[in-house]
């Protein structure tokens, strides 16, 4: 069975510009959450969506969107980019979407932002 | 919201030695507690998991225990082998589905 896919792996931006990243979980997998690791502030998490609907959001401006469609493949939006926004952004599915369910992380998009 | 903190941040050992490394979380609801190796390059990778209503979990050569009372978990590998070289994240849940991660442990196995 395949893993979770992200795409692109590497982005590189300037300031101001706007990414969408792409991930597409393990066959069968309904819930996709999106994280964001930089080496200062660790793994954070950004959302998650279940069945195209957001159950639970972290603490990150509204710059930062996501959304899912039907086919569970997520998608996740960044506008007006700032510096600080360079970070490995990481996408994790689970089977049945339960809190207590393993999650499986995709090899992340590593975004630069200039 | 849950805080987890993770020591030490960097661990050496020598090969063939034990590795252990300990965890605390704040939240008392939180009831779900993974392991996660993460190698470079790659995402973060599920080693082990303990659920709140268990003590102690064993995998081959790792092994997680929980004490829900002084809110700490901690891993355990044994035998370590220079694969065992990563860096080691540990995470609690609570039933809102997203991971609150500890700050990582950079594990070195010298051969």
């Amino acid at each position: 069975k395949a893993g979770v896919t992200q795409t692109p792996r590497y982005l590189i931006k300037t300031r101001g510009q706007q990414v969408t990243l792409s991930c597409s979980p393990i066959s069968g997998h309904r819930s996709v959450s999106w994280y964001q690791q930089t080496p200062g502030q660790g793994l954070q998490f950004l959302f998650e969506y279940f069945s195209e609907t957001q159950r639970n959001k972290g603490n990150f401006p509204g710059r930062f969107s996501g959304r899912q469609f039907s086919n569970s493949r997520s998608e996740m939006n960044v506008s007006t980019l700032e510096l600080g926004d360079s970070a490995l952004y990481l996408c994790a599915s689970t089977s049945t979407g339960s809190s207590t369910d393993t999650q499986y992380f995709g090899p992340g998009t590593r975004l630069t932002v200039l | 919201g849950e805080n987890v903190e993770q020591h030490p941040s960097t661990l050496s050992v020598q090969e063939g030695d034990s590795a252990v490394i300990k965890c605390t979380y704040s939240d008392s609801a939180s009831n779900y507690f993974p392991w996660y190796k993460q190698e470079l390059g790659k995402g973060p990778q599920l080693i082990i998991d303990i659920r709140s209503n268990v003590g102690e979990k064993k995998d081959q050569r790792i092994a997680v225990t929980l004490n829900k009372t002084a809110k700490h978990f901690s891993l355990h590998i044994t035998e370590t082998q220079p694969e065992d070289s990563a860096v080691y994240f540990c995470a609690a849940s609570r039933s809102d589905y997203k991971l609150s991660f500890g700050a990582g442990t950079t594990v070195t196995v010298r051969a």
